[in-house]
């Protein structure tokens, strides 16, 4: 079974601050982990992704998130928040076992203040 | 290289009648899912298919829901009759391979209400 947990349905931050969203899986074999943006009105779109090797992970439009198997989290970040970052947020877990199936998180969704 | 197209973008139906989705999925991607997604939720697997075949269906209501995919390459998604509850977004979304390592790419989905 896998399952994840995204802490913070709504997470609010000042333009040019740090961005954190977190994520915690729950997984029993070595998991795959997503991050997707979904922008209003939009389907979701891949921000990064781990399978194995280096555990930070870059992704598209300065985000980045790491795996860290002791903590068994996937928490992401960006340095400095746009106003264009607005969306919510998915995180996802698969593994090799499952053919394809991924489990969403609920989502966060990410408010940038001017 | 064109998307993943689902139409009709929006739909409002009462309860009790029926209602149909169409994907089109990007080409030459072998795997096809559909998705339901409740208002303040992530998106829940209805059904995925891997070319014409129904790999994964464990949490399709049967009773109610069909997917087919001929050809393997476009899907429609049928609800019949619809209830309140099935008010959401269906996203449709293809992968090339269907490895769990794959990404999937997403639709815009289709907004239901069921009055």
């Amino acid at each position: 079974a896998q399952s994840v947990t995204q802490l913070g349905s709504h997470v609010s931050v000042s333009e040019g601050a740090l961005v954190l969203l977190r994520c915690n899986y729950s997984s029993s074999v070595p998991p795959y982990l997503f991050w997707y943006v979904q922008y209003p009105n939009q389907g979701l779109q891949l921000l990064l992704k781990y399978t194995t090797g280096a555990t930070l992970v870059k992704g598209i439009n300065g985000f980045e998130a790491e795996f860290k198997k002791s903590e068994t989290s996937f928490h992401l970040t960006k340095p400095s928040a746009h106003m264009s970052d607005a969306a919510e947020y998915f995180c996802a877990v698969s593994h090799y076992t499952n053919a394809g199936k991924s489990t969403f998180g609920d989502g966060t969704t990410l408010t940038v203040k001017p | 290289e064109a998307g993943v197209a689902q139409s009709p973008r929006y739909k409002i139906i009462e309860k009790r009648q029926s209602v149909a989705f169409w994907c089109n999925p990007i080409s030459g991607h072998a795997t096809l899912y559909w998705y339901q997604q409740i208002l303040g939720q992530g998106p829940k697997l209805l059904i995925q298919f891997q070319n014409n075949g129904v790999v994964d269906d464990s949490q399709l209501p049967k009773d109610r829901f069909s997917a087919e995919r001929l050809k393997g390459v476009d899907s429609t998604l049928k609800i019949q009759p619809a209830k309140l509850e099935d008010s959401a977004v269906y996203l449709c979304a293809s992968s090339f391979t269907g490895t769990s390592s794959d990404e999937q790419f997403f639709g815009p989905g289709t907004r239901l209400t069921v009055l």
